[in-house]
């Protein structure tokens, strides 16, 4: 059975310092997606990044970065200068190929203070 | 706008009370998903649509729960007999088919509230 885990609950940062999303799965597919997905106060779930599991090149957008591992089962999100706008709930999910589902994590409340 | 369109957003109702829960789709999305979301807790899949075929049910889809999805559009979510502890969010969320378009992604709509007192 597929599984997420972001150990992380919760994480408060002061604007401008770099923080890092921890996300650690498992499955038993050999080929599977992962993906990050924000949810701001107002709820609604935003996509930011699919991964395919052949793909372990890692991946920066601005401000965002993905560390991708297969050997540690793990895809990390780093947010660089960190701003309060970034204020969310953040998921990481999995989908297996073999399926259609979605699974995500418990999520990690980031918290960015002025 | 032309993303996943999600109504009642807000419902309370009493214990013991049916409620029904509409999702439209992207219009040219195939794959109709939903799921709940309690507070403090990442979404939790309860089924899934390809087209008009409910092809995946959880576990958590118990039988006071019902999900249509006629010709293939929008579809509605019942909850019969609803509980305490059916007080959630729920989402809804399309995709596309196999194709250039489809990135796997999932697009959601903002949500329908459920309050059960």
């Amino acid at each position: 059975a597929q599984k997420v885990t972001q150990a992380q609950t919760e994480i408060s940062v002061v604007e401008k310092e770099d923080v890092t999303l921890d996300c650690v799965y498992e499955t038993r597919d050999t080929t599977y997606y992962l993906f990050w997905y924000k949810q701001p106060p107002s709820g609604e779930l935003v996509f930011l990044i699919r991964r395919n599991s052949f793909d372990e090149q890692n991946e920066i957008s601005g401000r965002y970065s993905w560390n991708f591992q297969k050997s540690t089962s793990s895809f990390n999100f780093t947010i660089t200068a960190s701003q309060v706008v970034d204020s969310a709930v953040y998921f990481c999910a999995l989908r297996e190929t073999s399926g259609s589902r979605l699974t995500f994590g418990e999520g990690t409340q980031l918290t960015v203070n002025p | 706008d032309t993303g996943v369109s999600q109504n009642p957003r807000h419902k309370i109702t009493k214990r013991g009370q049916n409620v029904t829960f509409r999702c439209d789709p992207i219009s040219e999305h195939n794959r109709l998903y939903w799921y709940r979301q309690t507070l403090g807790q990442g979404p939790e899949f309860l089924t899934y649509f390809q087209n008009e075929a409910q092809l995946e049910k959880s576990r958590l889809l118990s039988d006071r729960f019902s999900a249509e999805r006629p010709k293939g559009s929008f579809s509605t979510l019942e909850i019969q007999r609803t509980e305490q502890g059916d007080s959630a969010m729920y989402l809804c969320a399309s995709r596309p088919g196999q194709g250039r378009r489809n990135t796997g992604e999932l697009f959601f709509g903002e949500g329908s509230r459920l309050t059960v007192l």
